[in-house]
């Protein structure tokens, strides 16, 4: 059973620090990993889509890394800015007998201070 | 905007009682998933639709059901609701079973049952 986990569950940062949100998960057999952003009350927004084939990928300030072999994954957040405040989940999937199934992490919350 | 809407955003329910979500997936997306969200967590998938038809399915009983439309619409229903029922559920559409592709998801409707 693929078990995500997520450390740390929180953090607080000051504006403009870099900072390293960690994923790991236990079945390495993954098909990719996505990465999204929850804030409070409302529903997920993709960030960034890794394949198992890729190392990483980048958007703006952000860069998701993936190392299948090792079962982890990070989320690097360059001069992060109060809009970053938000819970950031990761989220795996496998090929489980004709579909793709998605396990989610339990997320990690950040707070950006200003 | 992701282009994924979901109809209550909230609701209310008695215990024993049955309800009834909607979704509507983004245009040309034939695939339709559902999760649990309860609070602090992440999210839990309780099954996918492709095509019409249930091809996968989460930890979750037979009371909870689906229907996937023509359109690629699709509903979420749950029979005999428990307390433990009341979360958030969301709604995520993808393109050939998410086979690679982004999982784009609506905001939610907030289930709670007393």
């Amino acid at each position: 059973k693929q078990e995500v986990t997520q450390i740390p569950a929180a953090l607080s940062v000051p504006e403009g620090e870099n900072l390293v949100l960690n994923c790991s998960f236990t079945d390495s057999a993954i098909y990719n990993l996505q990465w999204f952003r929850q804030d409070p009350g409302k529903g997920l927004t993709s960030l960034l889509l890794i394949q198992s084939s890729q190392r990483e990928q980048t958007s703006g300030r952000l860069n998701a890394s993936l190392d299948k072999s090792s079962g982890r994954s990070t989320l690097y957040i360059a001069a992060s800015q109060p809009g970053d405040s938000a819970t950031y989940l990761c989220a795996v999937r496998l090929n489980s007998g004709g579909y793709q199934k998605v396990t989610f992490g339990t997320g990690t919350k950040l707070q950006v201070i200003p | 905007e992701t282009g994924v809407t979901q109809s209550p955003t909230h609701l209310i329910k008695t215990r024993g009682q049955q309800v009834t979500l909607r979704c509507s997936s983004q245009s040309g997306h034939n695939t339709v998933s559902w999760y649990q969200q309860a609070l602090g967590q992440g999210p839990q998938f309780i099954f996918q639709y492709y095509r019409e038809e249930e091809n996968g399915r989460g930890n979750f009983p037979p009371r909870f059901s689906g229907l996937q439309f023509p359109n690629y619409s699709s509903e979420l229903n749950v029979n005999a609701l428990e307390l433990d029922d009341s979360a958030l559920y969301l709604c995520a559409s993808s393109w050939d079973r998410g086979t690679g592709n982004t999982i784009y998801f609506g905001e939610g409707s907030w289930l709670t049952v007393v």
